[in-house]
C-alpha cells in the first residue's frame, strides 16, 4: 500500500538554528498538507498546498515557516529561526483530490532546546 | 467551517460496540463527514467518509440522520488495540484547510 514518507523521525535543534522536514508524498496524489501537534494537544493545520503554491495556511504558519515542493516528489517544510514553542510533531499529508481523506506519514518529532 | 461538538472521553469494554456522536448543527449542504482515529505518536489515519444516511466499510459504519446535524461513528466489537482518538471533521471539497477538533479519547479495557 503506498504511503507518506517523513524523514527524519526524530530531529533535535538548538533555538535560532533552521530546520527542514522532508515529506515524499504518495505518487499521484496532488494536494500536501502540513499538520504539528504539540504533546498531549489537538493536531493543528499548518498549511496546504496545490498547483505548486500555497492554498490555505493558519496563523501558526507565520514568516519562519516556508514550504517548498522542489523536485515534484519531495514537499518540505522549513522553520527559519526554531524557537522553544515549534517542539512539536510534525506531519506531513497528502490527497489525491480535494476530498477531505488524508493520508498521513507517521511524523517528524522536532525537538528545540 | 462547520463546527463539531464531540465528547472528549469515553470507556468501553472489549467485545462491546462503542458508538461515539459528533454534533455539527451548522453542516451546510455541500458539506461531508469524515471520521480519523489516531493512536498515540502516530499520524491521524482516515476511517470512513459519509454524506447522508449509512456508510459501512471494513473497520467501521457511519449513521447520517437526515438532517445531518449529527452524525455517529459505530465500532463494532471494539479490541484493545482500539483505544486511540477520534476526530470528527465536516468540510466539503473546496476546503483546503481541513481543521481537526479536540477529538473523542476511546479508551477500551479488558
Amino acid at each position: 500500500e503506498p504511503e507518506v514518507t517523513q524523514t527524519p523521525s526524530h530531529q533535535v535543534t538548538q533555538m535560532g538554528q533552521e530546520v527542514i522536514l522532508r515529506c515524499v508524498p504518495i505518487s499521484n496524489h496532488l494536494y500536501f498538507y502540513w499538520y504539528r501537534q504539540i504533546l498531549g494537544q489537538k493536531v493543528e493545520f499548518l498549511v496546504s498546498f496545490y498547483n505548486n503554491e500555497i492554498s490555505e495556511k493558519s496563523e501558526i504558519f507565520d514568516d519562519q515557516f516556508s514550504v517548498e515542493r522542489p523536485d515534484g516528489s519531495n514537499f518540505t517544510l522549513k522553520i527559519r529561526s526554531t524557537k522553544l514553542e515549534d517542539s512539536a510533531m510534525y506531519f506531513c499529508a497528502s490527497s489525491e483530490g480535494n476530498t477531505g481523506e488524508l493520508f498521513f506519514g507517521e511524523g517528524s518529532r522536532l525537538t528545540v532546546l | 467551517l462547520a463546527k463539531t461538538t464531540q465528547p472528549i472521553s469515553m470507556d468501553s469494554y472489549e467485545g462491546q460496540e462503542v458508538n461515539i456522536t459528533c454534533s455539527h448543527n451548522n453542516i451546510a449542504t455541500n458539506d461531508y463527514i469524515t471520521w480519523y482515529q489516531q493512536f498515540p505518536s502516530q499520524g491521524p489515519r482516515f476511517i470512513i467518509q459519509g454524506y447522508k444516511t449509512k456508510v459501512t466499510n471494513e473497520v467501521a459504519s457511519l449513521f447520517i440522520p437526515a438532517d445531518r446535524k449529527s452524525s455517529t461513528l459505530s465500532l463494532p466489537r471494539v479490541s484493545l488495540s482500539d483505544t486511540a482518538v477520534y476526530y470528527c471533521l465536516v468540510g466539503d471539497d473546496r476546503d483546503d484547510k481541513i481543521i481537526f477538533g479536540k477529538g473523542t479519547r476511546l479508551h477500551i479495557l479488558p
